[in-house]
């Protein structure tokens, strides 16, 4: 069976704060991955694609780690809307398959 | 910004009832997808499609599950006899190319919310 795994969290941290997510996946013929934002009863929101070892977008980045099958996020300089469930997402062939999500709370 | 769209935005329905699902798709994009998440899961992979015809499809879309492009625009994904278990939010996705084994970005609607009671 083809899984993306993720740490649940919840993820507690104060603004102005830098997080990091990993995400590992069991399908090796996976040839992209994703980084969405979903918020609450919300649908996902594409936040970063990963097609070679990694990606930057602002306060953003995505990492690739294909030997050892895993991709991280990390945000620097957490804001409070940064608050929502980042999903991890890795696609092979037409079909993409999700994680749990891990939830990120921002405190003031 | 070009978006995908869905209606209903919520359906409430009866167990054994037929029930359809309506996408408009970001309008220069040839690749259309239906997931759905069951609250406080996963978002799940349910099927493709293109050029008129699923392309993959997952576990979850058996016999009960059909998907149409019934004209130009809009993309349905119907429930033929709804279970208490088919309560979930549908999400309508699209891309816009798709080479060899890279899938390129799916953009998701807002979603159905489908209550079986």
């Amino acid at each position: 069976r083809k899984e993306v795994e993720q740490d649940p969290g919840p993820f507690n941290v104060p603004e102005g704060a830098t997080v990091a997510f990993n995400c590992t996946y069991s399908n090796s013929a996976s040839q992209s991955f994703f980084w969405y934002r979903q918020d609450c009863r919300k649908e996902p929101k594409l936040l970063m694609s990963v097609y070679s070892s990694g990606n930057e977008d602002g306060r953003f980045t995505a990492q690739l780690n294909r030997a050892s099958q895993y991709i991280s996020l990390l945000i620097r300089d957490s804001k409070l809307s940064d608050s929502a469930t980042y999903l991890c997402g890795s696609g092979a062939g037409n079909m993409l398959t999700f994680g749990g999500g891990t939830r990120l709370m921002v405190k003031p | 910004e070009p978006e995908v769209t869905q209606t209903p935005s919520h359906q409430v329905t009866q167990m054994g009832q037929e029930v359809i699902l309506r996408c408009v798709p970001i309008s220069n994009h040839l690749y259309f997808y239906w997931y759905r998440q069951i609250l406080g899961q996963k978002v799940e992979f349910l099927v493709s499609f293109y050029n008129n015809e699923i392309s993959e499809k997952s576990e979850i879309f058996d016999d009960q599950f059909s998907v149409e492009r019934p004209d130009g625009s809009n993309f349905t994904l119907k429930i033929r006899s709804t279970k208490l278990e088919d309560s979930a939010m549908y999400f309508c996705a699209s891309s816009t190319i798709y080479e060899g084994q890279t899938l390129y970005e799916q953009y998701f609607g807002p979603g159905t919310r489908l209550t079986v009671t």
